[in-house]
């Protein structure tokens, strides 16, 4: 299958610290995306990074991609209880397959 | 503004009564897509439309079924719900096949009794 596996699951971290996720998928992409899903909502495009990308940044977050280890990762510098939500990568050859998801707390 | 609209927003059925979901966009996009999710799972895609072509996912069961009546609309359709198939079902939509950000609904929660 090509989904993508997420670590870690769930992560719990002070207001203010910052979180990491990561992506690992097994097949080769066009793009990879990064969505947000709050409890019980429909999913939020956070960001895109082509597959000839290495580093891409908006606002808050930092994506950086690794097509020789299959791997990307997810960065929210200085987080808000705002921020607590799911994430999901999804990866993108000729269909969409979304990862596993990681369940981001964050504690005022 | 609403882009992706889905209705209802929870809907209860009871085991093998048919129920039609449905979303609307006002996207103009030429992709439309159903998603099944399951609790603190990732979506699972059932099927899409490019444009009037359907395409439907090989492990999606045949108790699913699509209609894509114009651009704007689509409906999902469950023949016979059994007690599995109750989850939350997103619609997303994009631009191009594959490549794009999707732009996803609420969802509808069903659930069956």
């Amino acid at each position: 299958s090509q989904q993508g596996e997420e670590d870690p699951q769930a992560l719990s971290i002070q207001e203010g610290e910052n979180a990491t996720m990561n992506c690992s998928y097994k097949t080769s992409i066009n793009n990879l995306q990064w969505y947000r899903q709050n409890s019980g909502r429909g999913l939020v495009h956070l960001i895109l990074i082509r597959s000839n990308e290495r580093e891409k940044h908006s606002g808050r977050l930092r994506v950086t991609l690794d097509t020789s280890k299959k791997s990307s990762s997810l960065l929210i510098t200085a987080s808000r209880a705002a921020d607590t939500a799911s994430y999901f990568c999804a990866t993108i050859q000729n269909q969409f397959y979304f990862g596993t998801g990681t369940s981001l707390t964050v504690i005022p | 503004d609403a882009m992706v609209i889905q209705n209802p927003r929870y809907q209860v059925t009871q085991f093998g009564k048919p129920v039609t979901l449905s979303c609307s966009q006002t996207l103009n996009h030429n992709v439309m897509y159903w998603y099944q999710q399951k609790s603190s799972q990732a979506p699972k895609l059932l099927f899409h439309y490019y444009d009037k072509d359907f395409n439907n996912e090989a492990d999606t069961p045949d108790n699913f079924q699509s209609r894509r009546p114009n651009t704007s609309f689509c409906f999902l359709d469950i023949r016979s719900p059994g007690l599995g198939d109750a989850a939350m079902y997103l619609c997303a939509t994009s631009m191009s096949t594959g490549l794009g950000e999707q732009y996803f609904g609420p969802g509808t929660r069903l659930t069956v009794t």
